[in-house]
């Protein structure tokens, strides 16, 4: 079990440009989350997938975000067209599923951070 | 509208003493808490965790007392140590699972030695 895996951990890039994270998940988790979150705030839900199923994402702050989990295994978090506010860390976590008596626990990776020019 | 609220941005305390951080909610559907740790550069980090049915949890030097009635949850560090020195997050749910976890702005707390 190596954690919640984020890459890259920083990625700065020009306003109009796409980016894409990938968060790797711990194994035997079936549920995977991801959060934003901005300086002085706390982490602020975007989205989650239970296996490949996306079961929340009326959250995603606008049509440019996008997130996958194609094998119920990795995800992928785009962003398309970024913009100067779109500048934030972005948290992905995992968790057992709702049957667990941990599914309450998320656990979380390093992040991504996103600088947009 | 904040359904978790960590009014204290910000908290110092010595070495060896108490340290006391505070949350609110506003949402009474909200029955399972929990507080989470973060450095710099890191992932936030699972502390503690407090379900609606108890007032107490603890596990060794980190309580959580929860007051449902109004609505309050606090963590209590003893002793404090300078490694204790991060961002500490409360966060909320309903126990259903199916909702994501609601977090507060937290609040940094400072150990000095």
């Amino acid at each position: 079990d190596t954690g919640v895996s984020q890459n890259p951990r920083h990625k700065i890039t020009k306003r109009g440009q796409n980016v894409t994270f990938r968060c790797d998940p711990i194994s035997e988790h079936n549920r995977l989350y991801w959060y934003r979150q901005t300086l002085g705030q706390g982490p602020e839900f975007l989205t989650y997938f239970q296996n490949e199923a996306q079961l929340e994402k009326s959250r995603l702050l606008s049509d440019r975000f996008s997130a996958e989990r194609p094998k119920g295994s990795f995800s992928t978090l785009e962003i398309q067209r970024t913009e100067q506010g779109d500048s934030a860390m972005y948290l992905c976590a995992s968790s057992p599923g709702q049957e667990s008596s941990g599914a309450n626990v998320l656990t979380f990776g390093a992040g991504s951070r996103l600088t947009v020019l | 509208d904040q359904q978790v609220k960590q009014n204290s941005p910000s908290l110092s305390v010595q070495e060896g003493r108490i340290s006391i951080l505070n949350c609110d909610y506003t949402n009474s559907m909200f029955d399972y808490f929990l507080w989470y740790k973060k450095y710099p550069a890191e992932g936030p980090t699972f502390l503690i965790s407090i379900s609606s049915i108890k007032d107490k949890n603890e596990d060794g030097r980190f309580t959580v007392f929860l007051n449902k009635s109004a609505k309050h949850l606090s963590l209590h560090i003893v002793p404090s140590q300078p490694g204790d020195s991060a961002v500490y997050f409360c966060a909320a749910r309903t126990y259903s699972g199916n909702t994501p976890l609601v977090f507060g702005k937290g609040t940094r707390l400072s150990v000095i030695a």
